[in-house]
């Protein structure tokens, strides 16, 4: 399967730490993409990363690709109890988009 | 506003009565797509279509249908819902299928329960 696997799935940390969440996949991509999820609502778009890229930054996101070790992680820096969010790892897979299960990260105030 | 509307966004239903989820974006987008998000089974695809006139399925697709005849329509239809069916159903849209990556924009959810 493509299916990008996350983790931790479960992630409690205190505000204003670093959260760290990694995504591993099977076969060859051209990009990855890490999309957040407030709770049962619609996921939304946070960065994008292509396989001939190494690591790229958002604000205080923090995004590596390393396509030899089919893998990616998501560093959000400085956490705040707003970050408290599922996060997805997305892959393009053939004519489709595949989502991991996801990371749930809890900032605690 | 680049938007993609659902609806409903919540909805009881009965065993075997056909129902209809409606999704609309006003992007111009040619993909759509539409998941089912299920605790611990993550977003699953269940259809999505590259155009007018163009769906296939994706990795869940039994027990529903859509079509694409307008670019900015993709219903989802439940013919006959059973309760294995209950579920958070996300409707999503981007400007293509491209390999350089394109945002993928989301629904807000319709959350189903067949009882």
């Amino acid at each position: 399967s493509q299916q990008g696997e996350e983790d931790p799935q479960a992630l409690s940390i205190q505000e204003g730490e670093n959260a760290t969440m990694n995504c591993s996949y099977k076969t060859s991509i051209n990009n990855l993409q890490w999309y957040r999820q407030n709770s049962g609502r619609g996921l939304v778009h946070l960065i994008l990363i292509r396989s001939n890229e190494r690591e790229k930054h958002s604000g205080r996101l923090r995004v590596t690709l390393d396509t030899s070790k089919k893998s990616s992680s998501l560093l959000i820096t400085a956490s705040r109890a707003a970050d408290t969010a599922s996060y997805f790892c997305a892959l393009s897979g053939t004519y489709k988009y595949i989502f991991g299960t996801g990371t749930r990260l809890k900032v605690l105030a | 506003e680049a938007q993609v509307t659902q609806n409903p966004r919540y909805l009881i239903t009965v065993t075997g009565k056909k129902l209809t989820v409606t999704c609309s974006q006003n992007m111009n987008h040619e993909y759509m797509s539409w998941y089912r998000q299920d605790p611990g089974l993550g977003l699953r695809q269940i259809y999505y279509s590259m155009n007018v006139e163009v769906t296939d399925k994706g990795d869940v697709p039994e027990g529903y249908k859509v079509s694409r005849k307008e670019k900015r329509n993709f219903p989802l239809i439940l013919e006959s819902p059973s309760p294995n069916q209950t579920s958070l159903y996300f409707c999503a849209s981007s400007l293509d299928f491209g390999s350089s990556g394109n945002t993928i924009y989301f629904g807000e959810g319709s959350w189903l329960t067949v009882v």
